[in-house]
C-alpha cells in the first residue's frame, strides 16, 4: 500500500518556525491531512485538505502539498505545540487511510 | 457537541474473542461513515478497518481482513468491532473516529476521535 515517511524526530525553540515534513510518491496528487497527538489524548485533526485549518485552529498552523512532499508548518512555536504529529492520506489502491509513521515535535 | 466515547477493551488471551464498541452522540450518526483506528504503546497510528453510514460496505486493512468484523446499529448510534483469535500484535488502544463528509463511503477524514479503549493480550 501506500507508504508515507515522516522524520521521527524534530525540535524548534519557542517563537520560532517548525516545519514537519510527510514523503510519499507524488503525494500532491492526493489529499493530505494532519493531526496533533499529545500524550495520554485522542489525535486531534488539524490541517485538512493539504492547507485548510478546521475551526478552532490557530492560524499559526499551515500546510502545503507539492510534488513528492506534504509539510505541515507550525509558526511562532508554543509550547503547548509539543507532540507527535501524524500525516495521513486516502490510498486509491487499497481503498484505505494511510498514516504516516508520525514527528515528534520538541519545544526546547 | 460530539461525542464518541469507546468500551469493551481489556485483557485477552491469546486466540480469544473481544467485542469493541463506540456510541455516537451529537450529530446525526447514520450519515457519517465511522472507523477504527488503533495505537501499539509508544507506536504510531494504524486504520484497521472502517464501515460507511448505512453499515453496507466494510472496510478492512489487510492486517486484520479475516480476523476482525465491523458492524452498526445506527438505531442505537453504536459501531462495533468484534476482534476474533486475538494475538499479542492486537494489543492497542483501539479510537473510534468519525468521518467528517456526510456520505455513504469512507472518505479517510476523521474531524472527531473518542478517547480509546486498551485490548491487551496477554496469556
Amino acid at each position: 500500500s501506500y507508504v508515507l515517511t515522516q522524520p521521527p524526530s524534530e525540535s524548534v525553540a519557542p517563537g520560532q518556525t517548525a516545519r514537519i515534513s510527510c514523503g510519499g510518491k507524488n503525494i500532491d496528487g492526493k489529499s493530505v491531512h494532519w493531526f496533533q497527538q499529545k500524550p495520554g489524548q485522542a489525535p486531534l485533526l488539524v490541517i485538512e485538505y493539504d492547507s485548510d485549518r478546521p475551526s478552532g485552529i490557530p492560524e499559526r498552523f499551515s500546510g502545503s502539498n507539492s510534488g513528492n512532499t506534504a509539510t505541515l508548518t507550525i509558526s511562532r512555536v508554543e509550547a503547548g505545540d509539543e507532540a507527535d504529529y501524524y500525516c495521513q492520506v486516502w490510498d486509491s489502491r487499497s481503498d484505505h487511510p494511510v498514516f504516516g509513521g508520525g514527528t515528534k515535535l520538541t519545544v526546547l | 457537541e460530539v461525542q464518541l466515547v469507546e468500551s469493551g477493551g481489556g485483557l485477552v488471551q491469546p486466540g480469544g474473542s473481544l467485542r469493541l464498541s463506540c456510541a455516537g452522540s451529537g450529530f446525526t450518526f447514520g450519515n457519517h461513515a465511522m472507523s477504527w483506528v488503533r495505537q501499539a504503546p509508544g507506536k504510531g497510528l494504524e486504520w484497521v478497518s472502517g464501515i460507511s453510514g448505512s453499515g453496507r460496505n466494510p472496510y478492512y486493512a489487510d492486517s486484520v481482513k479475516g480476523r476482525f468484523t465491523v458492524s452498526r446499529d445506527n438505531s442505537r448510534n453504536t459501531v462495533s468491532l468484534l476482534i476474533n483469535n486475538v494475538r499479542a500484535e492486537d494489543t492497542a488502544i483501539y479510537y473510534c473516529a468519525k468521518d467528517k463528509r456526510q456520505a455513504d463511503w469512507l472518505s479517510g477524514l476523521f474531524d472527531y476521535w473518542g478517547q480509546g479503549t486498551l485490548v491487551t493480550v496477554s496469556a
